[in-house]
């Protein structure tokens, strides 16, 4: 099946910094991904859709300038937490959705745990 | 409003029992529904989707429009079938999901 590998598996970073998380499609072309946040013992809430080559479309409430989202190619979307605090301190989960040849399944990463000293 | 309800926080049956995992939906067009499990320490992975109509480990779905429902079941319910179960909804033109809250399933031996 197919593959999204999601890197870094954590991180631990000081406030103020910033911090890039990885999304990569590895056996397949990955036209949209999405971003996704997930809280301790809730949902997943989608933060963003990012398309290849366009900017990404954010859901109401997320800060686009908070949360940068690059779609340059079509197996790799990064999401870059900038200016880190305490309260962004999440669980971050990446997915990609082969269009050519399962239409609107989406392939998940394994996630990212971000925590903001 | 686009919504998907899973009334359930907690499902705890015995091995062997049926199990039903209950999902509800709001939408005003056509969506399409699907089924994500969450095994312990593993990623979110598709289980089902209703325009399969197929049985994977033995779960099925049916999609009633009429109580806009797509709830899971399984006949007899195994250990390993233990895991954090997501409802989700597709309706936009990108494919994007909308998740219920989730329920998490506990089979006991």
């Amino acid at each position: 099946g197919a593959v999204v590998s999601q890197h870094p598996s954590r991180v631990i970073c000081k406030s103020g910094t910033s911090v890039k998380i990885e999304c990569r499609s590895l056996d397949f072309q990955a036209t949209t991904m999405f971003w996704y946040r997930q809280f301790p013992k809730q949902s997943l809430m989608l933060m963003a859709t990012s398309n290849e080559g366009s900017k990404a479309t954010y859901e109401q409430g997320v800060e686009k300038d908070k949360f940068l989202i690059n779609h340059a190619s079509l197996t790799l979307s990064t999401l870059t937490v900038t200016s880190a605090h305490p309260e962004d301190s999440s669980f971050y989960i990446c997915s990609a959705i082969d269009r050519g040849v399962t239409k609107n399944i989406q392939y998940f990463g394994a996630g990212t745990r971000l925590s903001v000293l | 409003a686009q919504r998907v309800t899973q009334p359930e926080k907690l499902l705890s049956v015995f091995k062997g029992a049926p199990v039903e995992l209950k999902c509800n939906y709001s939408y005003s067009g056509s969506p399409e529904l699907f089924w994500y499990v969450q095994y312990s320490r593993q990623r979110l992975q598709l289980l089902l989707r209703h325009i399969s109509r197929e049985s994977i480990k033995g779960f099925t779905a049916d999609l009633n429009k009429g109580e806009t429902s797509f709830h899971l079941k399984k006949p007899f319910a195994q250990e390993e079938d233990s895991a954090m179960y997501y409802c989700a909804l597709s309706g936009g033109s990108q494919g994007n999901l909308i998740f219920g809250k989730g329920t998490k399933l506990s089979v006991k031996p």
